[in-house]
């Protein structure tokens, strides 16, 4: 069965400095998202992605925050500044077509700031 | 905007004993709802969701949800669970009309004892 598949597992950085966190979505889909969950609380929306652009983000996804399909398969996240409070499991999902199509999930990367 | 509600924050049960994972939502619009499970050090499975029809919806490794438009709750229930169960399910909405990303509850921690 297809997955979504994120890279790395685990991402330790000091404050301050950038990372980007990758996806690869599942290949037919058309939707694509970011959520994070920090420690012991439930799972947050970031941003979504359609058509090469961004179609909904939320006010977590400040300045800070960028997300890119660099080609026909990857999902980047560019964190430009890290904080300590962005320390937290970052996924990513994807979904075929409309909202009742179910969104896929990739196992997450957990981000450290340091 | 939508919101979730999931009251229990644990549920310990011993296993082959039943259980219902209670889920409340809020919402001005119609909604699907889905009910996702996250085992330890992975992302979220979908389990079942409900889009329309039948508001009994089957899922997977047993597991039953039913949609209450009237008291707009979608409680998740097992007759006989499993030590494999234990895990956090979180429930899960998103709008009908263009929805586009999902509002997760704070989700409930299963525990199965022997």
């Amino acid at each position: 069965e297809p997955e979504v598949t994120q890279t790395p597992s685990h991402q330790v950085t000091q404050m301050g400095q950038e990372v980007i966190l990758r996806c690869v979505p599942i290949s037919n889909h058309l939707y694509f998202y970011w959520y994070r969950q920090i420690l012991g609380q439930k799972v947050e929306f970031l941003v979504s992605f359609y058509n090469n652009e961004i179609s909904e983000k939320s006010e977590i996804f400040d300045d800070q925050f960028s997300v890119e399909r660099p080609d026909g398969s990857n999902f980047t996240l560019k964190i430009r500044s890290t904080k300590l409070e962005d320390s937290a499991m970052y996924f990513c999902a994807s979904r075929s077509q409309g909202p009742g199509d179910t969104q896929y999930f990739g196992p997450g990367t957990r981000l450290t700031v340091l | 905007a939508q919101s979730v509600t999931q009251l229990d924050s644990q549920v310990p049960v011993f296993e082959e004993a039943p259980v219902e994972l209670r889920c409340n939502y809020s919402s001005s619009v119609s909604v699907y709802l889905f009910w996702y499970v996250q085992y330890p050090n992975q992302g979220l499975q979908l389990l079942l969701k409900y889009l329309s029809g039948s508001t009994l919806v089957k899922g997977i490794n047993g597991f039953e949800a039913e949609f209450n438009k009237s008291q707009t709750s979608f409680h998740l229930r097992k007759p006989s669970v499993h030590i494999s169960d234990t895990a956090e399910y979180f429930c899960a909405v998103i709008r009908t009309g263009g929805g586009n990303k999902l509002t997760f509850g704070t989700g409930t921690q299963l525990k199965v004892e022997l």
